[in-house]
């Protein structure tokens, strides 16, 4: 079984589409996230939901909107797609310790290319 | 938030042993140190995390000395597999674990 798994693997679109990328996680985690990966491979993170509330919002475009209909899943749906948007986007998954999270488990990432 | 500081590139040959340091000046103290190893085409890979002094599991150990400002990651006996690009990153205990990732260290084994 995956434990995080993410769809599709692959997306090509035009300009100013609107498309989504699916992320479901089976671990039972508290907290999940987006992270985008441009072509320089700077990791850079762009959403963090815990049991379901927004608590990251790093700078992202408000074209960009995380969905999560519950704690297993986190769904990114980008409006108005621009080339500047082409990069892998990661969902990933991480658990609460008593100080801090322990580490995140990773998609193996949507690639993403707008033309 | 904590800014850490790798090699950008590192070579090494099949059956050495590797370390790769980080620094992490300003490193909080809730802070935890994690370690991470991705390959073309994936997601990262947790490979090892740690707070203080020593921590070893089966694919790698972690140093952290007692003023914790940096790290290194030891991989023993590496292999051509190994070859991959290994990322520090330094966070706490924020809701969300509020973690940047830096540059990685690029990591290239040769036989």
């Amino acid at each position: 079984d995956t434990a995080v798994s993410q769809t599709p693997k692959y997306l090509v679109t035009q300009m100013g589409n609107d498309k989504s990328i699916k992320c479901e996680q089976n671990l039972g985690h508290d907290t999940m996230y987006w992270y985008k990966q441009d072509s320089k491979k700077f990791l850079k993170i762009m959403f963090s939901y815990n049991n379901k509330e927004l608590i990251i919002n790093e700078t992202v475009p408000n074209r960009f909107s995380p969905k999560s209909p519950d704690k297993a899943h986190l769904n990114l749906h980008i409006n108005s797609l621009e080339l500047g948007d082409s990069a892998v986007y990661f969902c990933a998954s991480s658990q609460k310790r008593t100080v801090g999270y322990y580490g995140y488990t990773f998609g193996s990432g949507t690639r993403l290319t707008v033309v | 938030l904590a800014k850490t500081t790798q090699p950008i590139s590192m070579d090494s040959y099949e059956g050495q042993e590797v370390n790769i340091t980080c620094s992490h000046n300003n490193i909080a103290t809730n802070d935890y140190i994690t370690w991470y190893q991705q390959f073309p085409s994936q997601g990262p890979r947790f490979i090892i995390q740690g707070y203080k002094t020593k921590v070893t599991n089966e694919v790698a150990s972690l140093f952290i000395p007692a003023d914790r400002k940096s790290s290194t990651l030891s991989l023993p006996r590496v292999s051509l597999s190994d070859t991959a690009v290994y990322y520090c990153l330094v966070g706490g205990n924020t809701g969300g674990f509020k973690t940047i990732f830096g540059a990685g260290t690029r990591l290239f084994v040769k036989a």
